[in-house]
């Protein structure tokens, strides 16, 4: 059972550029959730999706975007990376998206935009 | 805005010492308060999940409580290891979102 899978861990991207961030998970979870982790401050929540075919904004949603067309991927997308988006972005499942539940965290991806 | 907050930042402890950090949030419209335990260059485990007011919980040396009405929670570890050198996260749920708001955390680092 491989859990919350996130590619790639690492990544440098110049000014500009675009990537996207993919997310898997194999627990037949609803609820997907992006955090970026940034020194000295909580994990913040980008944008979310409560099922297959929906997303909703976090507290920090702007110069990113997301897609859930499959229930096991969640995908996060920078269209034109700034130097403001280096950080270690984290996926996030649960089943229920209730709270009764902790969350199952994925190792992280380290992007660096130069 | 919700606000969760821990206290202190960082924590220093010989081994074998007794510790306890605290997280604060908000009051109302309690849902869950969750703990986690993040090893560096790993991912955040889940280490309790409480949902009711009084809650105690315990894994190990590990062992928690709530008080939803005054809204802290407080997380012991009890006779501290090197091992248990770790940031130690609260986040916060409340009802009617999907959303879970985390803490900064803890900090602790345990010197054999």
């Amino acid at each position: 059972n491989a859990g919350v899978t996130q590619t790639p861990k690492f990544r440098v991207l110049k000014t500009g550029q675009s990537m996207t961030l993919l997310c898997a998970q194999d627990m037949n979870h609803e609820y997907m959730y992006w955090y970026r982790q940034d020194p000295g401050m909580g994990l913040r929540l980008i944008h979310y999706s409560v099922g297959e075919g929906t997303t909703a904004k976090g507290e920090v949603p702007d110069g990113y975007n997301v897609s859930r067309l499959k229930k096991q991927n969640f995908l996060l997308g920078l269209e034109s990376a700034a130097p403001s988006q280096t950080s270690v972005y984290f996926c996030a499942s649960t089943d229920l998206g209730t709270g009764a539940y902790g969350y199952t965290f994925g190792s992280g991806t380290r992007l660096t935009v130069v | 805005i919700l606000n969760v907050e821990q206290s202190p930042q960082s924590l220093h402890v010989q081994e074998g010492d007794s510790t306890n950090f605290t997280c604060s949030f908000p009051s109302s419209n309690f849902y869950a308060l969750h703990w986690y335990r993040w090893e560096t260059a790993k991912s955040p485990e889940a280490l309790f999940v409480m949902t009711l007011n009084g809650d105690e919980k315990k894994k190990g040396r590990i062992s928690a409580t709530l008080n939803t009405k005054e809204g802290y929670s407080y997380l012991y570890i009890k006779g501290s290891q090197p091992e248990d050198s770790a940031t130690y996260l609260c986040a916060f749920r409340n009802t009617g979102g999907f959303k879970t708001i985390f803490g900064a955390g803890t900090r602790l680092f345990v010197k054999a």
